[in-house]
């Protein structure tokens, strides 16, 4: 199936460094979404972004819808042990509902 | 806590035989979808239900089939089981079907449930 295009797959951060992650697709999406999924769990959602070149925070994480409506970036400031996890875009073309995710980013923090 | 429960959490089940998985939806949320996700991987679209039907669906074969009831809840079947079946399954609930509000259009999902063939 279709899936997006994130990049990096894995990183090792410090506690306390800066982390970035983006996702990209070969088609338009209207609403980008981006979640966290820790093993055995489900995806918890931690941004939602509906308008090209828009910019949301929730804590220390800020995420941007691209101006192409192509691409989303999600930064996580200042890390801590508990971001570690899996990082995964969702994009959705029409408002349904009915997302396509990324192949996600695996975080992991050193303390 | 999403408000979104799935059941069971964990089922092993042989080859050629037949599941259920259970859904309930987060309160007030109409729209229910599922998603299949393998090791590794991110999780893909199975179908979606909305007011008790179905409401578009991926790339899954017809041994793939649901069901939405009056409260919302959702069911998942699939018959004929293969190996590849194996995956956690995923429902997400959603505050709005069909024509959605383009700016309310979270989808929020349950702990999944873990199935594997043997």
């Amino acid at each position: 199936g279709q899936q997006l295009n994130q990049s990096p797959q894995s990183m090792f951060i410090q506690e306390g460094e800066d982390v970035s992650m983006n996702c990209t697709s070969s088609s338009i999406f209207n609403t980008w979404l981006w979640y966290k999924q820790d093993p055995g769990e489900g995806p918890v959602l931690l941004i939602a972004l509906y308008k090209a070149g828009e910019l949301t925070s929730n804590g220390r994480l800020t995420a941007q819808f691209g101006i192409t409506r192509k691409d989303s970036f999600l930064n996580i400031s200042a890390s801590i042990p508990s971001d570690v996890g899996i990082y995964f875009c969702a994009g959705d073309s029409g408002g349904t509902y009915k997302y396509i995710f990324g192949t996600g980013t695996r975080l992991k923090v050193l303390a | 806590e999403t408000g979104v429960t799935q059941s069971p959490t964990h089922l092993i089940k042989t080859r050629g035989q037949q599941v259920t998985l259970r859904c309930s939806s987060q309160s007030g949320h109409n729209t229910v979808s599922w998603y299949q996700q393998a090791l590794g991987q991110g999780p893909q679209f199975i179908f979606q239900y909305y007011r008790e039907e179905e409401n578009g669906r991926g790339n899954f074969p017809p041994r793939f089939s649901g069901l939405q009831f009056p409260n919302y809840s959702s069911e998942l079947n699939v018959n004929a089981l293969e190996l590849d079946d194996s995956a956690l399954y995923l429902c997400a609930s959603s505050p709005g079907g069909g024509i959605a509000n383009l700016m309310n259009t979270e989808a929020f999902f349950g702990q999944g449930t873990r199935l594997t063939v043997v």
